[in-house]
């Protein structure tokens, strides 16, 4: 079974500056997909980022990105220039391609702060 | 854009009583998905279905029970509510063209058992 690791439970940032989260993973498979999910207070599960195991190149989405390293089984999000938005639960998820099936493996999540 | 929507956004029920959660998936998607996530916990899956049959069980309690339609709603029905069922539960919906990776989670419904 596959396992993610998130171990900040908290972190907090200061508006404009640039924090990284960290995830880890543990799967024997060779391809999957990787995401990146914010749960503001409204608690609606947003997708951020997603990256394929098979990609060697980091997935970016304007100021968020990642840094995949396949071979560590650590998949970071980066997020740039930080705005009081951001605020939020992030969680780090895993997804077997099909046939395995398509269940989302989510990790202990991340709670940013962001502060003006 | 349509969502996916769940109905009813907040449910109290006693213990033991039963509960019914909808998931209206977005027009044309194939699959479904719930989710149940505690107070201060991530998103555990619970079970998937895929033209209308069950693909995929996670650590969904035997007292839950769940379906997918011929127009695609899914409806989780839960009984002999306890307690610990006080949970928020998520719908997400994918469509199967392609590899289904692309998932999009409903607000949720917010079950309080009292």
């Amino acid at each position: 079974a596959q396992t993610v690791t998130q171990s900040q439970p908290e972190m907090s940032v200061q508006e404009a500056e640039t924090v990284t989260l960290s995830c880890t993973y543990d799967t024997s498979e060779s391809n999957y997909y990787l995401f990146w999910y914010k749960q503001p207070p409204s608690r609606q599960m947003i997708l951020v980022i997603r990256q394929e195991a098979y990609k060697q190149q980091n997935a970016t989405e304007n100021r968020f990105s990642v840094n995949f390293q396949k071979a560590a089984k650590s998949f970071s999000l980066k997020i740039s220039d930080s705005q009081l938005g951001d605020t939020a639960m992030y969680f780090c998820a895993f997804m077997n391609l099909p046939p395995s099936g398509s269940r989302l493996t989510f990790g202990e999540g991340t709670q940013l702060t962001v502060n003006p | 854009a349509a969502g996916v929507i769940q109905s009813p956004r907040h449910l109290i029920k006693e213990k033991r009583e039963t509960a019914t959660l909808k998931c209206y998936p977005i027009p044309r998607h194939d699959t479904v998905y719930w989710y149940q996530q505690g107070p201060g916990q991530d998103p555990q899956f619970l079970i998937s279905f895929y033209e209308k049959m069950q693909s995929d069980k996670g650590s969904i309690p035997d007292r839950f029970s769940a379906q997918q339609f011929s127009d695609y709603h899914s409806e989780l029905n839960m009984s002999s509510l306890e307690l610990g069922d006080s949970a928020l539960y998520f719908c997400a919906s994918s469509s199967a063209e392609g590899t289904n990776e692309k998932l999009f989670f409903g607000s949720g419904t917010q079950l309080s058992v009292l």
